[in-house]
């Protein structure tokens, strides 16, 4: 079983629609989560992240965490063509520099959900 | 003005020989990644180096060895190719002080492919 969940669609939708990009997760060593975005033939670039449970708002973009379910999702309101991507949910056990070991900085991504918006 | 770079962007090449990928980054991150994604789109990573240290091994054959020079380059080295070998190779780099380790920077991927 992996570590981390995530649906790999692919997940169709008409421009102007609410997206819902879900994760869950079985460590609860994880504390950091964050969102990246990886759109064809581009690295992931790096959209939100969140640290306690609850949301976070940026812009179109919504995060929200819950801890006690283990379980991540990001919202797209008012999705956009160009909103078409790979979208992939990625968790940290610790962010602090002294804190963490061999396991700082260690990503653990999701499988990515492809997502297309379609005009 | 490129952040992370890679070179090459594309590396086809039979079974058995040995390549190099580089990576460079201009952000003055002092810590760097190598992450493999295979043809399902997972992403996984392999090593990181912090300040020319190596801090993240995971289980890799040891076909692969990654060589730090200095803070700004981070090297992947693949000996013996396999066809398993064949995936999309991303460098990425942060801050390890910065806020968020999780804030890593990726460059735009090296598809290998192996034959």
């Amino acid at each position: 079983q992996k570590e981390v969940e995530q649906d790999p669609g692919p997940l169709s939708v008409p421009e102007g629609a609410i997206v819902s990009l879900n994760c869950t997760y079985s460590n609860s060593a994880f504390q950091y989560f964050m969102w990246y975005r990886q759109y064809s033939r581009k690295g992931p670039e790096l959209l939100m992240y969140t640290y306690s449970s609850g949301n976070k708002e940026d812009g179109r973009f919504t995060a929200q965490v819950d801890k006690s379910s283990k379980y991540i999702s990001l919202f797209i309101r008012d999705s956009q063509p160009s909103d078409s991507a790979t979208y992939l949910c990625a968790m940290i056990r610790s962010s602090l520099p002294n804190a963490g070991g061999t396991s700082y900085g260690k990503l653990t991504f999701g499988q990515g959900t492809i997502l297309t918006v379609h005009p | 003005d490129t952040a992370v770079s890679q070179t090459p962007k594309y590396l086809v090449t039979q079974m058995g020989n040995d390549k190099s990928i580089k990576c460079e980054q201009n952000l003055g991150h002092d810590t760097m990644y190598w992450y493999k994604q295979d043809s399902k789109k997972f992403l996984k990573i392999m090593f990181s180096y912090n300040n020319k240290e190596l801090i993240i091994n995971e289980t890799v054959p040891n076909r692969f060895s990654p060589k730090s020079p200095d803070k700004a380059h981070l090297n992947l080295h693949i000996n013996s190719l396999e066809l398993g070998d064949s995936a999309v190779y991303f460098c990425a780099s942060s801050q390890r002080g910065g806020q968020v380790a999780g804030e890593q920077y990726f460059g735009p991927g090296t598809r290998l492919t192996v034959t």
